[in-house]
C-alpha cells in the first residue's frame, strides 16, 4: 500500500527557518516531489529528489533517504507569502502518478 | 505557452446531472494526469494519458466516470449522474517525458447540490 505522513500544521515566525518531514511507505519509488499550494489554486512545483542528499534551490532545499523513507522541506528566510500548504508526494513504480500526502499547512507570523 | 488550463473553473450542478471538463496541457506534454482534491486533503490520482492512450485508471474512478484524449492535446473528464460526494476540485496536470515534474491547471471546483 501507499503511506504519506507529514504534519497537519505548522507555524513560523518571519525570517525564520522551517523544516517540514514526509515519511512515506510504498510500492515502488521514482521520487519525491514538493508542491506548494496556497488556498484555492493549483500546486506548483517546489523540488524532486530521486537520490539520497540535499538539494537546494534558492530559499529552499529538499532532502531525501531513502532507506529511512523519510524527505524534508526547508525554506529559509521566511516571508508571509510563503504561508500555504506544502504537499509532499512520491512517484511510484509505474512513474505514471504522484501519491500525495494531506500535506501541511505553514502559516507565517509576523 | 501560458501553462495547463482547464475549464469551467467552476461548475455546480444539481445531484444526478452530468458535468463535463477541459483540460489543455502545455501543448509539447505527451503525458497528462487527472487528480482529484477535497478541502484538506492531498491530490488523489484519477487516470493518467500518454498521447491518447489511457494507460491507467485509479479505483476512485468508478464507472460514473469517463476520460478521453482523442488527439492527444485536450483531454476531457465526464461525470455521470453526479452525487454530492463528487463535489471537489478536479485538477488536470501534464508532463513530458524527460522528466517527471507535472505541471498542474488552475483546477475545476465542481459543487453538487
Amino acid at each position: 500500500g501507499q503511506n504519506i505522513d507529514q504534519p497537519t500544521e505548522m507555524t513560523a515566525t518571519e525570517g525564520a527557518i522551517v523544516q517540514i518531514n514526509c515519511t512515506y511507505q510504498t510500492s515502488g519509488f521514482n521520487g519525491l516531489f514538493w508542491y506548494q499550494q496556497h488556498a484555492g489554486e493549483a500546486p506548483t512545483f517546489l523540488s524532486y529528489n530521486v537520490l539520497d542528499g540535499l538539494e537546494e534551490k534558492g530559499r529552499f532545499s529538499s532532502f531525501l533517504s531513502r532507506s529511512k523513507g523519510y524527505s524534508y522541506l526547508l525554506l529559509k528566510e521566511l516571508q508571509m507569502k510563503d504561508s500555504a500548504s506544502y504537499l509532499c508526494a512520491v512517484m511510484g513504480a509505474g512513474a505514471n502518478n504522484l501519491f500525495f500526502g494531506t500535506g501541511t499547512r505553514l502559516t507565517v507570523i509576523p | 505557452d501560458t501553462g495547463v488550463s482547464q475549464d469551467p473553473r467552476h461548475k455546480i450542478t444539481k445531484r444526478g446531472q452530468n458535468v463535463t471538463f477541459r483540460c489543455d496541457p502545455i501543448s509539447e506534454h505527451n503525458r497528462l494526469y487527472w487528480y482529484r482534491q477535497t478541502l484538506g486533503q492531498g491530490p488523489e490520482f484519477l487516470t493518467y494519458f500518454q498521447n491518447e492512450a489511457q494507460l491507467e485508471k485509479s479505483r476512485l474512478l468508478s464507472d460514473r466516470f469517463s476520460a478521453e484524449r482523442p488527439k492527444g492535446s485536450f483531454s476531457t473528464l465526464e461525470i455521470q449522474r453526479t452525487e454530492q460526494g463528487d463535489s471537489a476540485m478536479y485538477l488536470c496536470a501534464s508532463s513530458d517525458d524527460i522528466d517527471y515534474e507535472q505541471y498542474f491547471g488552475p483546477g475545476t471546483r465542481l459543487t453538487v447540490t
